[in-house]
């Protein structure tokens, strides 16, 4: 079982649209989770990060987090093409002191 | 303005040399992290630094090796030992551990490595 998981996708939603990408964990002792954005050919991008339970948001973005679902998500509301790219999902665990990257959903914002 | 340079961009290795990839950072961040990406596969994990002087192997070290002389740099070899080379290598570095907000990582541009 991978640490990390996403569906690889594609994912596609028309512009406008919310578009909601998700992400589950298997290690509990995952402390906090990380969203990156990565453009064809590009290195990732931080978008937000959460350590708390609930909801957190940043203009168009909302990340949540359920810690007893072990299960992170990443809400993109009024959907632009400028969105379409693969979003990596990554948890930390203080132990082991590094990130573990789920292998991203490719997101596509149709017109 | 601070951040994390890898160089060069393209590189090309023929069979059997080595090469290397460099990632120099000037946020005086503590840990530095090695990636390989393929297409589908994600980020997997090659070597990463806590500190200078010491180094730890990732999930894929078998090929590669690093070296950790600086805090500030953290150069990859690519071996003649990695039979299947060609992939995104990616660097990233990040403040210390420890503080969950500061797991956070920052990405290098990337250099895309070819086998020809």
């Amino acid at each position: 079982q991978k640490e990390v998981e996403q569906n690889s996708g594609p994912l596609s939603v028309p512009e406008g649209a919310i578009a909601s990408l998700n992400c589950t964990y298997s290690d509990r002792g995952s402390q906090s989770f990380f969203w990156y954005r990565q453009y064809s050919g590009k290195s990732p991008e931080l978008i937000m990060f959460i350590y708390s339970n609930g909801d957190k948001e940043d203009g168009r973005f909302t990340a949540q987090l359920n810690k007893a679902s072990q299960y992170v998500s990443l809400l993109i509301r009024d959907s632009q093409p400028s969105d379409s790219a693969t979003y990596l999902c990554a948890g930390f665990t203080g132990t082991a002191s590094k990130l573990t990257f789920g292998t991203g959903t490719r997101l596509q914002v149709t017109l | 303005d601070g951040g994390i340079t890898q160089s060069p961009k393209y590189l090309f290795r023929k069979e059997g040399q080595n090469v290397t990839l460099s990632c120099e950072q000037n946020l005086n961040h503590d840990a530095m992290y090695w990636y390989r990406q393929d297409p589908g596969q994600g980020l997997r994990l090659i070597y990463y630094s806590q500190i200078v002087n010491d180094f730890q192997k990732g999930d894929i070290a078998e090929g590669y090796s690093v070296s950790r002389e600086k805090k500030e740099s953290f150069p990859l070899t690519v071996t003649s030992a990695q039979k299947n080379p060609t992939a995104f290598y990616l660097c990233a570095s990040s403040a210390f551990l420890g503080h969950t907000t500061d797991g956070g990582y920052t990405f290098g541009s990337g250099t895309r490595l070819t086998v020809v």
